[in-house]
This record gives structure tokens, sequence and C-alpha cells, in this order.
């Protein structure tokens, strides 16, 4: 699988757009980017995934670069309960193990 | 309540002691896995499950055991904890090869004194 690399912290408004960036610039054709978020003592929860086109949820949209060497989740209206940390994870769609690989991610501060 | 459910959801131990982590899932997926957090490790798997009977280790198994009868359960047993071992546990699951979305517990937090 593809290394992530994200940045370690961002801070974000409460009511403005949270976007937050991850660079896999080795990633391959049939690997998908996966986003991940977090909460302080909570299990991760999924929160979006996409190959090359643009996807939205009622959670995020994520953007994903044409040539897929980088993508950004985006937060519509960052609440205090998105604080949280924010992995952005690279693996083939149906893989034979399912497994994900968890890097450092990012630390998302929602301020009021 | 379906989901995912893991017990306890706190222990303590002494080191040398065998201690046994249970993990619960009512979807029927066939993958699941367990994760260690630490502070400055981030996620880390330590074994996986494709299917009952089915178990494979993943990036720091030493020191533990997994064994996985029925597809619903996938316990974790570290059999002589060690201080080591103190971190904070997360069960997951997902379907067959996975539509991305793993399903995480919420987790043991273990000491081990």
């Amino acid at each position: 699988d593809a290394k992530t690399t994200q940045p370690p912290s961002m801070d974000c408004a409460e009511g403005r757009a949270a976007n937050l960036p991850c660079n896999h610039s080795t990633i391959s054709g049939n690997e998908y980017v996966y986003w991940y978020r977090q909460i302080h003592s909570q299990g991760p929860q999924y929160i979006i995934h996409g190959l090359k086109n643009n996807e939205t949820n009622e959670m995020a949209s994520l953007i994903i670069t044409e040539d897929r060497k980088s993508s950004t989740l985006i937060l519509p209206h960052a609440t205090l309960r998105d604080t949280a940390v924010y992995y952005c994870i690279v693996r083939v769609e149906r893989s034979n193990t399912g497994k994900l690989i968890f890097g450092q991610g990012t630390t998302l501060q929602v301020k009021p | 309540d379906a989901g995912i459910t893991q017990s306890p959801r706190y222990k303590i131990t002494e080191t040398g002691r065998q201690v046994t982590l249970m993990c619960h899932q009512t979807w029927s997926h066939s993958y699941m896995f367990w994760y260690r957090q630490d502070l400055g490790h981030g996620l880390r798997l330590i074994y996986y499950s494709a299917a009952a009977d089915i178990t494979d280790k993943g990036e720091v198994p030493d020191g533990y055991v997994v064994s996985r009868s029925k597809t619903e359960n996938f316990p974790l047993t570290l059999e002589s904890a060690t201080r080591s071992q103190t971190s904070v546990y997360f069960c997951a699951s997902t379907l067959a090869g996975g539509p991305g979305e793993q399903y995480f517990g919420p987790g043991t937090r273990l000491t081990v004194t």
C-alpha cells in the first residue's frame, strides 16, 4: 500500500470549512483513498473513500487531484464535535486482507 | 443492539498473567482485526482474520495469540502480559475483501503493572 503524508495538526474556526490535505504520490492505479477519524478515546470512524472521482456523503467531501497524487477531505461546516485525529489511508479496494495501515494523521482542532 | 463490542473496557493485570480481550460483532462480517494504539505510534495491526479458523499476523504479533472458532467472535490473548503491552486495544470488522468501511469497537484500555 502506498504511503501517505499529512500535516500533524490544523486549526479551523467553528462553522467554517475544514480542508485536510493528504499527499500520496506513490499511489497505484487500483488503490483507493480512505479517510477515517478518531475522536478522543473512541474507536476510529470511517468517513469516506474514493478512487479518482470526487465523492460526497453526509459527513464530508473528498477531492482527489487528476493525477491522484494528493487529495483533500472537506468538512463543509466544522463543529466542535469534529475535533479529532483524521487519517488518510491508501489501499487496494478489495485486497485479500482488508487491513488498514494507519499513519500519524492530522489533529484537527475546531475552535469557537 | 447490533454492532461491535469489546470486553472488558478497562483491565488492570500483573506482569506474567494471562489475559484475554473479547471482541464480538453482530454483522456476520468475514474479516476481523485487532489493533493496539500507543502514544507516538498510532494504530498498529496485531492480528487479523479473514474467516472462522483463518488468522494471520499483522505488524506487531509477538506476545499475542488469537483464535476464531465462530465468525462473530475474535478473542485476543496475552499469554504472559508484559508492561510493554500496556495499551488501548481496538477490535474492528469488515465485509469480505472490504468495501473500505472498517467498523471499530469502543476499545479496551489495558494496564500491565
